[in-house]
């Protein structure tokens, strides 16, 4: 069973760059999330999305952008990334939102130099 | 806003020990609580929730948790910890209000085993 499945797993990144993130989750799952970890910090919400079409911003989403084109899929972009996102970054996936369990990808870690 | 609080953010336990990590949460009506576990290199995994009913809810891996909304908080207790629990802990809080999709997380308490 894949779940939530996040690519790729590791990146190295130069200040300035840019890359995208996909999340992929195979349960049909309305609703999706990007979440950054920081040590000390436990997880803060980037951007999430309660259904094909739609995202909304969460706690951080400063210097990032996010698309779901597919119900299936979530992707997100840094168009100029920073050595201050420099993190742990963890998809997650929720059949519905009040009482839905989160399901979470094993995160994809970004270094920016 | 929504907050949670983990006061302990490090924890040391030794194996066969009890186990009780602290939650508190900001005052709202009608919370939703949750606990995960992450692993080295992991993502996280549901542990245990609470929605309504019963204030003392069981889990996975023989976890317990007791809503105390006197006391705004949702501890977390094991009564006999194994090594394989070595790992960090999170609670998380969501309010059941419309439109409030975001689930906010504490900021983790790292739990250590000892022989």
């Amino acid at each position: 069973n894949a779940g939530v499945t996040q690519t790729p797993k590791f990146r190295v990144l130069k200040t300035g760059q840019s890359m995208t993130l996909l999340c992929a989750q195979d349960m049909n799952h309305e609703y999706m999330y990007w979440y950054r970890q920081d040590p000390g910090m436990g997880l803060r919400l980037i951007h999430y999305s309660v259904g094909e079409g739609t995202t909304a911003k969460g706690e951080v989403p400063d210097g990032y952008n996010v698309s779901r084109l597919k119900k299936q899929n979530f992707l997100l972009g840094l168009e100029s990334a920073a050595p201050s996102q420099t993190s742990v970054y963890f998809c997650a996936s929720s059949r519905t939102s009040g009482t839905g369990e989160l399901f979470f990808g094993e995160g994809s870690r970004l270094t920016v130099l | 806003a929504q907050s949670v609080t983990q006061p302990d953010i490090h924890i040391t336990v030794s194996e066969g020990a009890s186990l009780e990590l602290r939650c508190n949460y900001s005052y709202g009506a009608t919370p939703y609580l949750f606990w995960y576990v992450q692993s080295p290199g992991q993502g996280l995994q549901l542990l245990l929730k609470y929605f309504s009913g019963d204030t003392l809810v069981q889990g996975i891996k023989g976890f317990e948790a007791e809503f105390k909304r006197s006391q705004s908080s949702f501890n977390l207790r094991k009564p006999s910890v194994h090594w394989s629990d070595a790992a960090e802990y999170f609670c998380a809080v969501k309010y059941a209000n419309f439109g409030n999709e975001k689930l906010t997380f504490g900021t983790g308490t790292r739990l250590t085993i000892i022989p």
